[in-house]
């Protein structure tokens, strides 16, 4: 079961920011919060990953709050191309076996409007 | 995709046939899984597997499904007998040795399988 809860849609302008929220009001000291992205019918695509600091990378930026229940995942430019579903998944953070997989909950559609 | 390659890319079987999915991992990765994805849904793990070894098969059907990941060549989903209800994108994902978790899991393209 995902242990995430997101708004199912959101839409931003082109050229503006996007920022996805997500609540995580359970996850535990040991689990990293991560962000994959699937557009359209391709393969999903991974974005970023964080613990407790935020994170950034070429393609984004993730916020995670200080008590970690939540976190916002930054698109700063959006553009056409970055209209899909996002997904935010929370992990352990020591693998033992069956704790290793991602699981997928519905996500939330972000549209980029021209 | 980080060079994760599943072949093939689309696959039509009648009902009853049996439709073998490929997934060669990014080199050097040695774990990999699968997931399901049936039309207008979401994700669905399957199974989880390391060289040689299932370590988490929980989301596999009981009956028909198969997966192996020699330690040579490609991990194979393998669907006996299959029906129009195994028909969805099928994809593999492959991340490396595990010492802690800070570690991303990368996704190929997908098999489309069609069951006609």
């Amino acid at each position: 079961d995902a242990k995430t809860t997101q708004p199912p849609s959101m839409d931003c302008a082109e050229g503006r920011a996007a920022n996805l929220p997500c609540n995580h009001s359970t996850i535990s000291g040991n689990e990293y919060v991560y962000w994959y992205r699937q557009i359209h019918s391709q393969g999903p695509q991974y974005i970023i990953h964080g613990l407790k600091n935020n994170e950034t990378n070429e393609m984004a930026s993730l916020i995670i709050t200080e008590d970690r229940k939540s976190s916002t995942l930054i698109l700063p430019h959006a553009t056409l191309r970055d209209t899909a579903v996002y997904y935010c998944i929370v992990r352990v953070a020591h693998y033992t076996g069956a704790n290793s997989k991602l699981t997928f909950g519905k996500g939330i559609t972000l549209s980029v409007r021209p | 995709n980080a060079g994760v390659m599943q072949n093939p890319r689309h696959l039509v079987r009648r009902r009853g046939q049996e439709a073998r999915l490929r997934c060669s991992p990014v080199k050097g990765h040695s774990h990999v899984y699968w997931y399901r994805q049936l039309p207008e849904e979401g994700l669905k793990f399957m199974v989880y597997l390391q060289k040689e070894n299932i370590i988490d098969e929980s989301g596999m059907p009981k009956e028909r499904f198969s997966a192996e990941f020699p330690k040579e060549g490609p991990s194979i989903l393998r669907i006996q007998q299959v029906v129009r209800g195994d028909s969805a994108a099928y994809f593999c994902a492959s991340s490396r040795d595990i010492v802690s978790g800070d570690t991303e899991a990368f996704f190929g393209q997908g098999t489309r399988l069609t069951v006609v």
